[in-house]
Order: C-alpha cells, then structure tokens, then sequence
C-alpha cells in the first residue's frame, strides 16, 4: 500500500539559513509528488508538485523539491528561509490509478529562529 | 476570484446535535474531497466525490454523510453518532483524483 512518512514532526532553523525538509513514500510505481504548507487555523497551499521529467522542481515562495528515485524521497529545500516561512509543510503522495487516494504525510512543523 | 469557501469559521454544537458543514467551490472541479486534521495526525479522508450524485467513503467516514446534489457544492454533515466530532475540518477540490487539490480554509467544529 501507498504511505508517505515525514520523519521530523518540528524544525527550528535561523532565519536566513538552509532548510531540508524530508519526505520518503512508499509506491509501486512513480507517484505523483506534492508539498503544501499550511499556516495556523488556515487551509493549505500548494508549494509544488511533480508529475514526470525534470526531478528538480521549482515551486512558490522560492521552494524547491527533489525527487529522487533511488531513495524514494521527494525533500523540500529552500536556501535561505525567512521568518513567514513558520508553518506546517505536508508531503502528499497521488493517485495513480483508480483504486489510490491521496496520502497525506503528518506534517512538520517549521519554527524559526529570529 | 476562483477558489473554495468554506462556512462557518468557527461552529459550536451541543453533544448529541448533527451539524453541516459548508463546502462551495467555483473552480469547475469534479472531484471534491473532505479531511479532518487532528494535531499530530495530519490529513485524514472522510469523504470524496468525483462526480455529480456520487460518493465514496474515506478512510474514517463512520458518523458523517454528504451529498453532491451540485457539482460545486459537497456539505458534510457530523451526526450524533461521530464520537469525537471537535476538530478543524478542511474541505478540498480537484480537476480530477490525481491532481494537485486546492483547499478551502477551514471550519473548527467544537462539541460542548
């Protein structure tokens, strides 16, 4: 069965430095690959997805993801986070066939460090 | 503007009330979905449509029910037999099931 693990449930990064958010599924084929964000008690917000092609993904508010095949891994980056950027950041895997749903991962929770 | 409303914001009900919730989209999406997000438990699926007058239950859809009479329109209801109905509840819309879904913002159900 399709599963998406986020493995740190919080991050505290400085403003102004890197970020790395992971991301691993579980997928028998290619799946579909999206982040959002979300901001306290608001819905939540399409960062960017994949679909096929180029691996390197570029998506809104300077974000970027990586997919990776080997590693089974679709990573959230940004170089250099600002203090707006203090959400929570959820990795979704899609449906590929009729039978899939979407799977939500449980979220990490970003803080930033002024 | 495109986009998904949801309402109320904020709703209060008594123990033992049902409740509906609203969820209108003017995107022209067939699929429309609804989550319940607990903290720490991420997205959970209650229900989804893909089309007009049909519906298919999630993944935890035991004490609630909707109806997709309109293609723009999915209300949940939260009925008495939900056991622990107080949480935020988002409601999402879709081209199709493998899409990227756009998220209405919310309604924080709380039972008294």
């Amino acid at each position: 069965a399709q599963s998406v693990t986020q493995p740190d449930i919080h991050i505290t990064v400085s403003e102004g430095a890197s970020l790395e958010l992971r991301c691993n599924y579980s997928y028998g084929a290619t799946p579909y690959l999206f982040w959002y964000v979300q901001s306290p008690g608001q819905g939540l917000q399409l960062l960017l997805k994949y679909f096929s092609g180029d691996t390197l993904v570029q998506g809104i508010k300077g974000f970027e993801a990586e997919f990776k095949r080997s590693q089974s891994s679709f990573n959230l980056r940004k170089p250099s986070v600002h203090w707006s950027d203090a959400a929570e950041y959820f990795c979704a895997v899609g449906p590929m066939n009729r039978d899939d749903k979407i799977i939500f991962g449980k979220g990490t929770r970003l803080h930033i460090l002024p | 503007d495109g986009g998904i409303t949801q309402s109320p914001k904020y709703l209060f009900r008594k123990e033992g009330q049902n409740v509906t919730l609203s969820c209108e989209q003017n995107l022209n999406h067939d699929a429309m979905y609804w989550y319940r997000q607990d903290p720490g438990q991420g997205l959970r699926l209650i229900y989804y449509s893909q089309i007009v007058n049909d519906f298919q239950k999630g993944d935890i859809a035991e004490g609630y029910s909707v109806s997709r009479e309109k293609k723009e329109s999915f209300p949940l209801t939260v009925t008495s037999a939900q056991k622990n109905p107080t949480a935020f509840y988002l409601c999402a819309s879709s081209w199709s099931r493998n899409n990227e879904q756009f998220f209405g913002p919310g309604t924080r159900l709380t039972v008294l």
